[in-house]
């Protein structure tokens, strides 16, 4: 059980540029969930998956974000074009039954 | 929306000294989970309060959830360096409690313990 693996652990960019993050969650979870850390907002939840299906991403702040989960075993958010409010940590999360939400160590992004 | 709000915001204590950190809910707790997060890394998970008048302890640290006050309190005795971090609170945002579903957060408070 390798947890939740996220990529890139750090990422900065240029304002305009495409940015993806990438989520490899714990295989058996059934939700999975990205979060956004700033520090004046705390922990956003953007958008989360069950079975692979979006369930609620009333949290995407805009249509420049977008996120897929093709497959169980992998899933993606796209900032197209990339803005400097959006830099923050990003977090992938899966949660299982009976117990909390196992998180990924985050993806750092800075747009500059 | 459901919102969290944790107090105090910031704690800063000596080693070997207790401390409560509090998480109040805006709205009706369906279950409450606590967190613990080091700077730079994602969240650790502590414990999870299902009912009301539920209380968990783990090693030196207790929750406990009172539904009726839609307050839940981690307390930690004797704290030790390794205790400092953020500590979180976060609650399922519908009926179906803990078992599924998305949660909200509070904004959490930070720890420093001196040595």
């Amino acid at each position: 059980d390798a947890g939740v693996i996220q990529s890139p652990r750090h990422e900065v960019t240029e304002m305009g540029q495409e940015v993806t993050l990438r989520c490899k969650p714990i295989s058996g979870h059934n939700s999975l969930f990205w979060y956004r850390q700033t520090m004046m907002r705390g922990l956003e939840l953007l958008i989360y998956f069950n079975n692979n299906v979006p369930i609620d991403d009333s949290g995407m702040p805009e249509d420049r974000f977008s996120a897929k989960m093709p497959n169980a075993s992998f899933s993606t958010l796209k900032i197209q074009p990339s803005e400097p409010r959006d830099s923050a940590v990003y977090f992938c999360a899966v949660q299982g039954r009976n117990y909390g939400y196992t998180f990924g160590s985050g993806t750092r992004l800075t747009v500059v | 929306s459901q919102e969290l709000e944790q107090s105090p915001q910031s704690l800063i204590v000596q080693e070997g000294k207790n401390l409560t950190i509090n998480c109040t809910s805006s709205k009706t707790l369906y279950g409450l989970y606590w967190y613990k997060q080091k700077y730079g890394e994602g969240l650790i998970f502590l414990m999870m309060l299902q009912k009301g008048g539920e209380e968990k302890s783990h090693e030196k640290i207790t929750a406990k959830l009172d539904e009726k006050k839609q307050q839940s309190s981690l307390h930690i005795t004797a704290s030790q360096p390794s205790h400092a971090g953020i500590y979180l609170c976060g609650a399922p945002t519908n009926a179906g409690g803990t078992s599924y579903g998305k949660l909200t957060f509070g904004q959490g408070t930070i720890l420093t313990v001196h040595p």
